[in-house]
């Protein structure tokens, strides 16, 4: 129940097109869910992020959709760019308590 | 935006010996931090939730007594690899969160163990 399962493993976008991973989740009560960005050797940024009350946010390229009776949320990067090529991690806690991570999804974004 | 420090960023040791890495809060107070480890292309996984002036909560299969964690104090928690061996190389990263703030959980750029 505390899994967050994240797809696909990884993602091959062309320039200028629209990235999409999905995650799902089981735990009715997890009520924050927020996307990490990572690049290798380094620690995950904070992109965006979403709570149930809203069912979508939009930063910049960055948008997460959320349905709260599917228990899924996804991300979409709009117009990918060859810089958003990072693995991507959904994740999902309860208020302040420990983040429980996705598997991650490997974007890869050709020119 | 709010900053976590880790320090060293790489450490190379040999088998048997213990290596301490350090977490640390730039500009606000943590009263909980977060280590997480994450092997080549895995993902993050918690092992433990350090919490200032009282011990640490471990995750179900994280030996306490491998992994010593310490939070002094409001800025600093320490992750400690006792007795390290080859199978404890990984990629260790701290987190803490800047509760008087936007509540948003803030890594650090993450320590890499390489044990010989």
């Amino acid at each position: 129940q505390q899994q967050v399962k994240q797809s696909p493993q990884s993602l091959i976008v062309q320039k200028g097109g629209i990235s999409i991973i999905n995650c799902a989740y089981e735990n009715t009560a997890f009520d924050y869910f927020p996307w990490y960005q990572q690049f290798p050797g380094k620690g995950p940024a904070l992109l965006i992020a979403i709570r149930p009350d809203v069912s979508e946010k939009k930063e910049g390229r960055f948008t997460i959709s959320f349905n709260k009776s599917a228990k899924q949320f996804s991300l979409h990067i709009m117009d990918s760019q060859p810089g958003d090529s990072a693995t991507y991690f959904c994740a999902a806690s309860i208020g302040t308590d420990k983040l429980i991570f996705g598997t991650g999804t490997r974007l890869q974004v050709f020119p | 935006g709010a900053v976590v420090s880790q320090h060293p960023s790489r450490v190379i040791c040999k088998s048997g010996t213990s290596v301490k890495i350090e977490c640390r809060s730039l500009d606000f107070q943590a009263t909980t931090m977060f280590w997480y480890r994450q092997f080549p292309k895995q993902s993050l996984m918690l092992m433990a939730t350090s919490n200032e002036g009282s011990k640490a909560t471990y995750e179900q299969g994280v030996e306490k007594d491998k992994f010593l964690i310490n939070h002094a104090s409001l800025t600093l928690s320490t992750l400690t690899v006792t007795s390290a061996h080859p199978e404890d190389s990984s990629f260790y990263i701290c987190s803490a969160r800047d509760l008087k703030g936007t509540g948003e959980l803030f890594f650090g750029e993450g320590s890499r163990l390489t044990v010989l």
